[in-house]
């Protein structure tokens, strides 16, 4: 079974431009999440989607986007991006359901590396 | 807000030796709390969930517990494969968002031979 698929792996833009990242789930897996990993944050949740609509939002400011399409597959999008935009940006899928007793676990894909000049 | 904390930031072990790597959390209610490993250059792989105060879940060298406050990660006899750096995180409870983790820094493991 293949796994989470990100492109492109590399990215280098400068301050100001924007950018569209690529992320294609796990078969069978309707959740997608996408996280920022910085070596000062850490990891942060920037926002899932399920069946097409954004489920959570984390702390970002409305330059970070995204959508899902009907096949799963989702884009986040940075606007005006900034120095600060600089980061590993980590798409996750699930099925995006449990219980009780069972989470569906978050499945990474590699990763985006986005440089920003 | 959620919160986790790991201990120690970087770990150095000689082959064979083992030890624990500590997650101490704090949530209003837990969903579910993960472990995942990295590797440099890739993203997190998933090791475990734990949900209840008690739990255990064993894979190869590693075992997880949970308690009320805290997760153990117990390495036991490690190999200089399981260099990695260890991810804790947790989940809250409620809602039907299931895609938001909330992680700790992460516990560098260096294993030498």
């Amino acid at each position: 079974k293949a796994g989470v698929t990100q492109t492109p792996r590399y990215l280098i833009k400068t301050r100001g431009q924007q950018v569209t990242l690529s992320c294609s789930p796990i078969s069978g897996h309707r959740s997608v999440s996408w996280y920022q990993q910085t070596p000062g944050q850490g990891l942060q949740f920037l926002f899932e989607y399920f069946s097409e609509t954004q489920r959570n939002k984390g702390n970002f400011p409305g330059r970070f986007s995204g959508r899902q399409f009907s096949n799963s597959r989702s884009e986040m999008n940075v606007s005006t991006l900034e120095l600060g935009d600089s980061a590993l940006y980590l798409c996750a899928s699930s099925l995006g359901r449990g219980s009780s007793s069972y989470n569906s676990p978050l499945h990474f894909g590699n990763g985006t590396r986005l440089t920003v000049t | 807000e959620d919160q986790v904390t790991q201990s120690p930031e970087a770990l150095r072990l000689q082959e064979g030796e083992s030890s624990s790597l500590n997650c101490s959390y704090t949530v209003s209610g837990l969903r579910g709390l993960f472990w995942y490993r990295q590797d440099p250059g890739k993203g997190p792989e998933f090791l475990f969930t734990l949900y209840s105060a008690g739990e255990e879940k064993e894979k190869e060298r590693l075992k997880a517990t949970l308690t009320k406050k805290e997760s153990f990660l117990h390495i036991t006899a490690p190999k200089p494969e399981d260099s990695a750096t260890y991810l804790c995180a947790v989940q809250e409870a409620g809602g039907t968002s299931y895609g938001k983790l909330t992680f700790g820094q992460g516990t560098i493991l260096t294993v030498h031979p």
